[in-house]
């Protein structure tokens, strides 16, 4: 079935700097979600991403749709202890209501 | 807060036993998902319910079952328990006019299955 492959898995970075990661898959999908997870929580809502080539900011969080509709992209600016968690992407699959999620990335801020 | 609401927060239980989970949309959302999060893992899609009717379903084991009701809340049911079925269950909602909709999450139930 469908997947979604996240990179990095997990990183490690200083309080202050940007963070990068991509979420890519073997099919195309026509909706991007970014989702964080923090321990014992339920997925919170960043971005939504509704056409190839987007690119939509929330805060210091900023996500691009990719143009081949196979990838998408998150950065995150000048990070700070609270971002540390888990960030997954998610899409409907082929059309259909089953949203699929990403296998996250795992990130931790050294302040 | 996302509006959505499921109980309960945590739940113990034993081996072969049956529990029942429940989920209450965010207001005007007509669908609900249900997702199973293992330890350390991604969401899996179990399955999803429209006004009432289930409308799209994932890798959910027959030994699980779900319904949503007239008020729109829903339940998933889990029988004959497995220590594997120790995890966190998320029920999510969605006004799904269409697909691509945002999905709000509530913030899970924990099953522990000794």
């Amino acid at each position: 079935g469908q997947q979604l492959n996240q990179s990095p898995q997990s990183m490690f970075i200083q309080e202050g700097e940007d963070v990068s990661m991509n979420c890519t898959s073997s099919s195309i999908f026509n909706t991007w979600l970014w989702y964080k997870q923090e321990p014992g929580e339920g997925p919170v809502l960043l971005i939504a991403l509704y056409k190839a080539g987007e690119l939509t900011s929330n805060g210091r969080l900023t996500a691009q749709f990719g143009i081949t509709r196979k990838d998408s992209f998150l950065n995150i600016s000048a990070s700070i202890p609270s971002d540390v968690g888990i960030y997954f992407c998610a899409g409907p699959t082929s059309g259909t209501y089953k949203y699929i999620f990403g296998t996250g990335t795992r990130l931790k801020v050294l302040a | 807060d996302s509006g959505v609401t499921q109980t309960p927060k945590h739940l113990i239980t034993a081996t072969g036993q049956r529990v029942t989970l429940r989920c209450s949309p965010r207001s005007g959302d007509l669908s609900v998902y249900w997702y199973q999060q293992s330890l350390d893992q991604g969401l899996q899609f179990l399955i999803q319910y429209y006004n009432g009717e289930e409308r799209a379903k994932g890798n959910i084991l027959e030994r699980f079952s779900a319904q949503q009701f007239p008020d729109l809340h829903s339940e998933l049911n889990l029988s004959s328990l497995e220590l594997g079925d120790s995890a966190l269950y998320f029920c999510a909602s969605s006004v799904a006019t269409y697909v691509g909709e945002k999905l709000f999450f509530g913030s899970g139930t924990q099953l522990s299955v000794l």
